[in-house]
């Protein structure tokens, strides 16, 4: 299964400023994939990054807030702008890739742990 | 895709074997049943899955009832690694490409001594 690998792993941000996470990995995957884990809650998608086009964005998520780049097959950044202390959360990032047995599953990164103060 | 229901938190002694259980009861023809794990601090682990036929991995079993509306993730020999939150979710597959992930609120396992 694919590698992946985030920067960075945590930080503590100021409120109304940004901050770009990114998302590598260790071979070319199709999909790539976003998620927001709030404190003690479980994981909620926030978009889907498509290379070479717009990232599809889930409910509840918009392209202002959470610009996502995918300018290759294994990269892809997240920035959440203007942010506020409810953006404390957990962000993963997800790839699909090739399992032992042939089919396609989901894999996650280690997350990056961001503090808004 | 189906809703799932878990219990909230189980228990399980070192050595012993974990028994997750999960209800699907609205699970459609062509969905599979999944299983994650997340390890405190760390991102989600694929587990296995099935769509109707027992499965086996080095990690952990999988049982179906035949009428699919449940299953059970067996974890044989649990460990102190295996504390963690389990995530059971029911995903439609298309061939080669991805359907979402949607996770509940999954059990959460404590192994102990």
């Amino acid at each position: 299964s694919a590698v992946i690998s985030q920067k960075p792993s945590r930080d503590i941000c100021q409120r109304g400023t940004s901050l770009t996470i990114q998302c590598q990995v260790d071979s070319q995957v199709t999909m790539m994939f976003w998620y927001r884990q709030q404190p003690g809650q479980s994981l909620t998608l926030i978009a889907t990054a498509n290379q070479g086009s717009e990232a599809t964005y889930e409910s509840g998520f918009v392209i202002d807030k959470f610009p996502i780049s995918r300018p290759n097959l294994t990269f892809s950044t997240l920035t959440v702008s203007n942010m506020s202390p409810e953006d404390s959360s957990i962000y993963l990032c997800s790839v699909e890739d090739r399992a032992s047995g042939g089919t396609y599953e989901q894999y996650f990164g280690p997350g990056t742990r961001l503090t808004v103060t | 895709d189906a809703k799932t229901t878990q219990p909230t938190s189980m228990d399980c002694a070192e050595g012993r074997a974990a028994n997750l259980p999960c209800n699907h009861s609205t699970i459609s023809g062509n969905e599979y049943v999944y299983w994650y794990r997340q390890i405190h601090s760390q991102g989600p682990q694929y587990i296995i899955h099935g769509l109707k036929n027992n499965e086996t991995n080095e990690m952990a079993s999988l049982i179906i009832t035949e009428d699919r509306k449940s299953s059970t993730l067996i974890l044989p020999h649990a460990t102190l690694r295996d504390t963690a939150v389990y995530y059971c979710i029911v995903r439609s597959r298309n061939t080669g490409t991805a359907s979402k992930l949607t996770f509940g609120t999954g059990t959460r396992l404590q192994v102990t001594l």
